[in-house]
């Protein structure tokens, strides 16, 4: 059964700072990983897909890799903003199904 | 075509009563996706739909929840005789299949939470 899980659980930084979210699953055998954002309350957002033949993906600033035999992706946020507050999911599809498994989450907190 | 719209937003019920949450996708979409979500834990899929097909269902998914998906549009949720620990988040996800490059990028709607006294 394949196991996401998220580290840290809550991350508190300045603005301004650089950071790395971590992401493992337990099954290398996926189709593809997605990072999500929720806001309190809210519905996610997806910020960035990377397909399992991939090594990353960049959409301003952020920039999501993956290292599939190892089980692991992080996504990292350049000069964090206030905005950035939120919490970061990452979710896998496994080659069969349609079914992505969801990590807890990362609590960011960006302090200005 | 804003988004995916879920309703009600919020439904507070005593045990035992039936619920019904309505999602509806962006209209080009053709998966649907119920998950559901409890405080500090990521979303735990329930079941998916490619239009009118109901083609995976979780374990989650007990003989008391049924979800339909009639014309390939909208999509129901239904929950009979509530218990506590059905309260939780219900999020709907659509997406379209680009068969050419394999991306399956979910759109989330705002969820409806469900408060079971």
């Amino acid at each position: 059964k394949q196991e996401v899980t998220q580290i840290p659980a809550a991350l508190s930084v300045p603005e301004g700072e650089n950071l790395v979210l971590n992401c493992s699953f337990t099954d290398s055998a996926i189709y593809n990983l997605q990072w999500f954002r929720q806001d309190p309350g809210k519905g996610l957002t997806s910020l960035l897909l990377i397909q399992s033949s991939q090594r990353e993906q960049t959409s301003g600033r952020l920039n999501a890799s993956l290292d599939k035999s190892s089980g692991r992706s992080t996504l990292y946020i350049a000069a964090s903003q206030p905005g950035d507050s939120a919490t970061y999911l990452c979710a896998v599809r496994e080659n069969y199904g349609q079914n992505f498994v969801f990590g807890p989450g990362t609590r960011l907190s960006v302090l200005p | 075509d804003t988004g995916v719209s879920q309703n009600p937003r919020h439904k507070i019920t005593k045990r035992g009563q039936n619920v019904t949450f309505r999602c509806d996708p962006i209209s080009e979409h053709n998966r649907l996706y119920w998950y559901r979500q409890t405080l500090g834990q990521g979303p735990e899929f329930l079941t998916y739909f490619q239009n009118e097909a109901q083609l995976e269902k979780s374990r989650l998914l007990s003989d008391r929840f049924s979800a339909e998906r009639p014309k390939g549009s909208f999509s129901t949720l239904e929950i009979q005789r509530t218990e506590q620990g059905d309260s939780a988040m219900y999020l709907c996800a659509s997406s379209r299949a680009q068969f050419a490059t394999g991306a399956n990028v979910l759109t989330f709607g705002a969820g409806s939470r469900l408060t079971v006294l």
